[in-house]
């Protein structure tokens, strides 16, 4: 059972760019999420989907756009990256609503040059 | 707006040693309360969770975490801490809703 896959890696990108992180859970759970984790900042919510269909804004969504076809993927996507959205990019789901815990996937490093 | 708060940015503790992570939140009303661990290069796993009824939890790896409703607090403890315990520690809380607001986080570093 894979749970959470996330890919890449990790992927250096040049500022201006367009990049998608991709994000498939095996779990079949209705809600997933993307976070974004910057040192001393912990864990911030770029944008969440309840569950296929819909999406929605998170604490932190400029500069990304996220797209909901099925159950299992919810990409994340940098229209055109800037330096400031280096970090590492959590996605993670959960069965329903937050009471239900959350599970991540391994991450992936992004810096923009 | 709700927020969580983790006074300890790093902590260093013996091994053997015992451990207490501290968490507040700002929140109205009592939330759902969560505290998660991260290890090096890793995502981040669930601790231990609280809802509602007995105010001491029990989680997994030997982690316990107690809330109290006066102090708006939901402190994480661990009576005797192994290396494999060090990692980063994630408090983290949600009204009624889908999303979680986490705090900044606590790094544990464990010495022999």
């Amino acid at each position: 059972i894979a749970g959470i896959t996330q890919a890449p890696t990790s992927q250096i990108l040049a500022a201006g760019r367009r990049m998608t992180l991709r994000c498939t859970q095996d779990m079949r759970h209705n809600a997933m999420y993307w976070y974004r984790q910057d040192l001393g900042l912990g864990l911030r919510l770029i944008h969440y989907s309840n569950t296929a269909g819909t999406t929605g804004k998170g604490e932190v969504p400029d500069g990304y756009s996220v797209s909901r076809a099925n159950t299992d993927d919810f990409p994340l996507t940098l229209a055109s990256a800037v330096p400031s959205q280096t970090s590492v990019y959590f996605c993670a789901s959960s069965p329903g609503p937050s009471k239900n815990e959350q599970f991540f996937g391994p991450g992936t490093r992004l810096t923009v040059l | 707006a709700q927020s969580v708060t983790q006074p300890d940015i790093h902590i260093t503790v013996s091994e053997g040693a015992s451990l207490e992570l501290r968490c507040n939140y700002s929140y109205g009303a009592t939330p759902y309360l969560f505290w998660y661990v991260q290890s090096p290069g890793q995502g981040l796993q669930l601790l231990l969770k609280y809802f509602s009824g007995d105010t001491l939890v029990q989680g997994i790896k030997g982690f316990e975490a107690e809330f109290k409703r006066s102090q708006s607090s939901f402190n994480l403890r661990k009576p005797s801490v192994h290396w494999s315990d060090a990692a980063e520690y994630f408090c983290a809380v949600t009204p009624n809703d889908y999303k979680l607001s986490f705090g900044a986080g606590t790094t544990v570093t464990v010495r022999a």
